[in-house]
C-alpha cells in the first residue's frame, strides 16, 4: 500500500482557508486519495475523495497534482469545530485503508 | 440510514482477563473492518472482512486477538488473555465496495483500559 506523508500540526485563524497538504509519492495508478478527520472521542468521519480530478463537496475541496504525488485537503472557512485530526489516505477498489498518524489542525479564534 | 452501531462503549478489565467486542455494520455493507487505535495514534487496520470470509488480517496478533463475522453480518472481536498495552480504543468501519471506491464508515468505539 502507498504511504502518505503529514504534517503532524497545523493552526489556522477561524474564518480563514485551511490548507493541509499530503504527500503520496509512491500512489499507484488505481488507488484513491481519500481524507477523514477524526473528533475527540469519535471515530474517524469520512470528507472526501478523489483517483485525478479535483473534487468539491458540501465540506471541503480536494486538490490533487497532476502526477498525483500530493493532495491538499482545503477547508474554505475554518470554524472552532474543524478542530481535529486529519488524515490523508490511499486505498484500492478493494477497500484496504492503512492510516498514519495525521495532522492535527488547530482552528484559532 | 443508522451508522455502525459498537458496544460496549467503555471497558475496564485486569490483564490475563478475556473481552468481547460487538460490532453492527450499516445495512447492506459487505466489507467490515475492525482497528486499534492507541491514544495518539493514527487507527491501525487488524481485520477486514467480505461478507463472512476474511480479506487481511496480517496484522491481527492470532495469538490472543480472534474475530468473527457469522452470517456476514455483525461481527465480534475477542481478545484472551488481555496484556497491559492492549489498551486503546477499538474502532469497527463498514464500506460498501460493490460499485468501487467507496469511504468507511466508521463506529465511535469501545474505549478499552486493561489494569
Amino acid at each position: 500500500d502507498a504511504k502518505t506523508t503529514q504534517p503532524p500540526s497545523m493552526d489556522c485563524a477561524e474564518g480563514r482557508a485551511a490548507n493541509l497538504p499530503c504527500n503520496h509519492s509512491t500512489i499507484s495508478g488505481n488507488e484513491y486519495v481519500y481524507w477523514y478527520r477524526q473528533i475527540h472521542s469519535q471515530g474517524p468521519q469520512y470528507i472526501i475523495h478523489g483517483l485525478k480530478n479535483n473534487e468539491t463537496n458540501e465540506m471541503a475541496s480536494l486538490i490533487i497534482t497532476e502526477d498525483r504525488k500530493s493532495s491538499t485537503l482545503i477547508l474554505p472557512h475554518a470554524t472552532l469545530r474543524d478542530t481535529a485530526v486529519y488524515y490523508c489516505i490511499v486505498s484500492t477498489n478493494a477497500g484496504k485503508s492503512t492510516f498514519g498518524d495525521g495532522t492535527t489542525l488547530t482552528v484559532k479564534p | 440510514e443508522a451508522g455502525v452501531a459498537q458496544s460496549p462503549r467503555y471497558k475496564i478489565i485486569e490483564k490475563r482477563q478475556s473481552v468481547a467486542f460487538w460490532c453492527n455494520p450499516i445495512s447492506g455493507h459487505a466489507t467490515l473492518y475492525w482497528y486499534q487505535q492507541i491514544l495518539g495514534q493514527g487507527p491501525k487496520l487488524l481485520i477486514q472482512f467480505q461478507n463472512n470470509g476474511v480479506v487481511d488480517d496480517s496484522q491481527l496478533p492470532k495469538d490472543r486477538f480472534s474475530a468473527e463475522r457469522l452470517k456476514g453480518v455483525d461481527s465480534t472481536l475477542k481478545i484472551q488473555p488481555a496484556k497491559l498495552e492492549d489498551s486503546a480504543v477499538y474502532l469497527c468501519a463498514s464500506s460498501d465496495l460493490s460499485g468501487g471506491a467507496a469511504p468507511l464508515h466508521f463506529g465511535n468505539g469501545t474505549r478499552l483500559t486493561v489494569t
